[in-house]
C-alpha cells in the first residue's frame, strides 16, 4: 500500500524558515519510475505548485518562489524535506506531498501525473 | 510561464445532469516526446486532490466512465456525463513539462447544487 504523509511546524514566524518532511511507503525514489512534489493550498484559494524532486535526483521549483525553495532526498531513503525561507503571512497554507507517477521502467511508457496525496499539514506564520 | 485557465469558475447542476468544465493554456501543451501531461483532479472540502484523468484522456484506476477527457494543445476539456453527489467539489486542471520541470494548476472550477 502507498501511503504519503506530511510533518512539520503549525506555526512559524515571519522571516522564520519553514523545514517540512514528507514520509512515504510502498514506492522508492530510487531505481526510476517515482518522483514527489509538493504542492500548497492557501485557505479558500487554489491549489499552487511548488517543487519536485525527479528519481533522477534533479530538482524543478516554481519560478516565483525557486529564490526561496529546497527540495531534498532526506537522511532517511523514504523522506522527502522541502525548505521555504523568508516565510510570510501569506505562505499560511495547507502543504502536501504527493507521489509523482513518472514513468514505467520496463516498458519506457511516461505518465507524469500525482497519484496519491498526503492528507496535508497546515501551516500558519503568525508573530 | 504557462498559465492554465479553467471556465466556468462555477458550475451549479442537477443531480444526473451533464457537465464540462474547459482549461485551456496559454502554450501548447504538446511535450518533445510527442505526449500532453495535462490531468484532472477533483477535491472535496477538507479533503486532498485525488486524480481523475492523466495525459488528458486516460482514466485513472477505479474512476467511473462518466468522467472523461478531451483535447489537444492549448483545449482541454473534462466531461461528467451524470452527476453523482460525490462528485461535488473543486476539480482542477493541471500540466506537467517533464523538461524543464514546471508543473502548473488551473484555478479551480466549483461543482455544486442548483
Amino acid at each position: 500500500q502507498v501511503t504519503v504523509r506530511e510533518s512539520g511546524p503549525t506555526v512559524v514566524k515571519p522571516t522564520q524558515t519553514l523545514t517540512l518532511t514528507c514520509t512515504f511507503s510502498g514506492f522508492s525514489l530510487t531505481g526510476g519510475g517515482m518522483s514527489v512534489s509538493w504542492v500548497r493550498q492557501p485557505p479558500g484559494k487554489a491549489l499552487e505548485w511548488l517543487a519536485v524532486i525527479y528519481w533522477n535526483g534533479e530538482e524543478h521549483y516554481s519560478t516565483s518562489l525557486k529564490t526561496r525553495l529546497t527540495i531534498s532526498k532526506g537522511t532517511s531513503e523514504n523522506q522527502v524535506v522541502l525548505r521555504m525561507t523568508n516565510m510570510d503571512p501569506v505562505d499560511t497554507a495547507t502543504y502536501y506531498c504527493a507521489r509523482i507517477r513518472t514513468n514505467d521502467v520496463l516498458t519506457g511508457y511516461n505518465y507524469y501525473f500525482m497519484d496519491v496525496w498526503g492528507n496535508g499539514t497546515s501551516v500558519t506564520v503568525s508573530s | 510561464e504557462i498559465v492554465l485557465t479553467q471556465s466556468p469558475l462555477s458550475s451549479p447542476v442537477t443531480l444526473g445532469q451533464a457537465t464540462s468544465i474547459s482549461c485551456k493554456s496559454s502554450r501548447n501543451l504538446v511535450h518533445s516526446d510527442g505526449w500532453t501531461y495535462l490531468s484532472w483532479l477533483h477535491q472535496r472540502p477538507g479533503q486532498p486532490p485525488r486524480i481523475l484523468i492523466y495525459k488528458v484522456y486516460n482514466r485513472f484506476a477505479g474512476v467511473p466512465d462518466r468522467f472523461s477527457g478531451s483535447g489537444s494543445g492549448t483545449d482541454f476539456t473534462l466531461k461528467i456525463s451524470r452527476v453523482e453527489p460525490e462528485d461535488l467539489g473543486i476539480y482542477y486542471c493541471m500540466q506537467a513539462t517533464p523538461f524543464p520541470g514546471t508543473w502548473t494548476f488551473g484555478q479551480g472550477t466549483r461543482v455544486d447544487l442548483k
